[in-house]
């Protein structure tokens, strides 16, 4: 079955740039979406089609696409940007498939 | 404004079926395709399947062909989520999801979760 790889944790200081990864086969011919989930909250959707930003989403989210590898970007991460995130695609049947999913640590 | 209301949490014993509901409101249920994602204790999103409101065509992940029933009821703007055979590990948050950004992929609106636990 079609798999998104994402990396377990992400560390970074308050103020600087946060990268998370996610590799799929697929990447090249479907879009990409990126989630994040707070403790105990529903997931909130923070990029959609690989790099629009949806309405009321900060500016300093962003994404990009390059490859089998999209990443997602917090520019100046801040202390509530801490979280879980996860990206999401789908397979060759249209099925949707997530990334087991990447907890962003603000030191 | 878009609003996804899911039924109560369930506590079931192995070998049951649990039934989750979403009550849709705020827009034409009918013009967006709505998805069932789960989440186990302390694990990631795991997608399930999708309904299309308009013609209650589904669509189910593989792992869950056979025990999982989608359906919905056009009077009331509820799609409903059948699990049958439950077992423990099928103890999770389910959550309804509505495609938004004229994309279905981009599950730009979640219900609130729905606490399934699976018990003797």
């Amino acid at each position: 079955s079609y798999e998104l790889t994402q990396p377990p944790s992400v560390s970074v200081s308050p103020g600087q740039t946060a990268r998370i990864t996610c590799s799929g086969d697929a990447l090249p011919k479907q879009y990409a979406y990126w989630y994040q989930q707070k403790p105990g909250q529903a997931p909130v959707l923070v990029i959609y089609k690989d790099s629009e930003r949806p309405s009321g989403i900060p500016e300093r989210f962003s994404g990009s696409s390059s490859g089998t590898t999209v990443t997602l970007t917090i520019s100046g991460v801040q202390a509530e940007d801490e979280a879980d995130y996860y990206c999401q695609s789908a397979d060759s049947s249209g099925h949707v498939v997530f990334g087991g999913g990447t907890k962003l640590t603000v030191l | 404004q878009v609003q996804l209301v899911q039924s109560g949490a369930e506590v079931k014993k192995p070998g049951a079926s649990v039934k989750v509901s979403c009550k849709a409101s705020g827009y034409t249920f009918t013009s967006y395709y709505m998805h069932w994602v789960r989440q186990a204790p302390g694990q990631g999103l795991e997608w399930m399947g999708i309904i299309n409101p308009s013609g209650g065509s589904t669509s189910y992940a593989q792992k869950f062909q056979g025990r999982v029933t989608m359906t919905r009821d056009t009077s009331t703007s509820t799609v409903y989520m059948e699990l049958s055979s439950l077992r423990s590990e099928d103890t999770a948050v389910y959550y309804c999801a509505r495609g938004d950004y004229g994309d279905y992929f981009s599950l730009g609106y979640w219900g609130q979760g729905t606490l399934v636990t699976v018990s003797s």
